[in-house]
């Protein structure tokens, strides 16, 4: 059974470009939320994408988009790259039983950004 | 608002030993409350969660964590702890009813001497 996949595993960017992370769900999982890690920090949840919607955002600027697919992977997108960008971005997967909040999410090893 | 605490930014014990990590979180309504590990390098491992019912939950490797909700606390516990537990400990809860965001405490690094 494979768990949560996320691509690339590093990424150098400078300031000023655009990026594109992916991830594919753990099987089974039709939820996929995204949370930046940075240095000596906890994870923060950026938003969550279901039935191929954004459902839930966290405290972040328009410049961070995402895309879910039919088969339920999903794009994260950052547009305008700052220094303060860097981070580990993890995805995190899950299967909406109904019982919000109840189920749990699984994540994936993440995609390392560095913007120069 | 809602929020997770975590004291201790760093631990050191010896192998052996026992172990407690600490977390506090603020929260208007019933808590989902997780622990979740970090290997360097490495996205996160769930331990253990608590939705409901007995406020003592068993997890992986060993662990356990106890909820007190007189004291909004959540803590992890292990009796004898070996070299392989090194990592970084992330305490979280659930947004219940805002579809499942987690919030993170700041998390607790814990070193194992031999």
């Amino acid at each position: 059974d494979a768990g949560v996949t996320q691509s690339p595993t590093h990424l150098i960017k400078t300031r000023g470009q655009q990026v594109t992370l992916r991830c594919s769900p753990k099987s089974g999982h039709d939820t996929v939320s995204w949370y930046q890690q940075a240095l000596g920090q906890g994870p923060q949840f950026i938003f969550q994408y279901y039935e191929e919607e954004e459902r839930q955002r966290g405290n972040f600027p328009d410049r961070f988009s995402g895309h879910q697919f039919p088969n339920y992977s999903s794009e994260l997108n950052v547009n305008a790259l700052l220094l303060g960008d860097s981070a580990l971005y993890l995805c995190a997967s899950r299967f909406r039983t109904g019982g919000a909040g109840t189920d749990t999410q699984y994540f994936g090893p993440g995609t390392r950004l560095t913007v120069l | 608002a809602q929020s997770v605490t975590q004291p201790d930014i760093h631990i050191t014990v010896s192998e052996g030993a026992s172990l407690e990590l600490r977390c506090n979180y603020s929260y208007g309504a019933t808590p989902y409350l997780f622990w979740y590990v970090q290997s360097p390098g490495q996205g996160l491992q769930l331990l253990l969660k608590y939705f409901s019912g007995d406020t003592l939950v068993q997890g992986i490797k060993g662990f356990e964590a106890e909820f007190k909700r007189s004291q909004s606390s959540f803590n992890l516990r292990k009796p004898s702890v070996h070299w392989s537990d090194a990592a970084e400990y992330f305490c979280a809860v659930g947004a219940g009813n805002q579809g499942g965001k987690l919030i993170f405490g700041q998390g607790t690094e814990l070193s194992v001497k031999p």
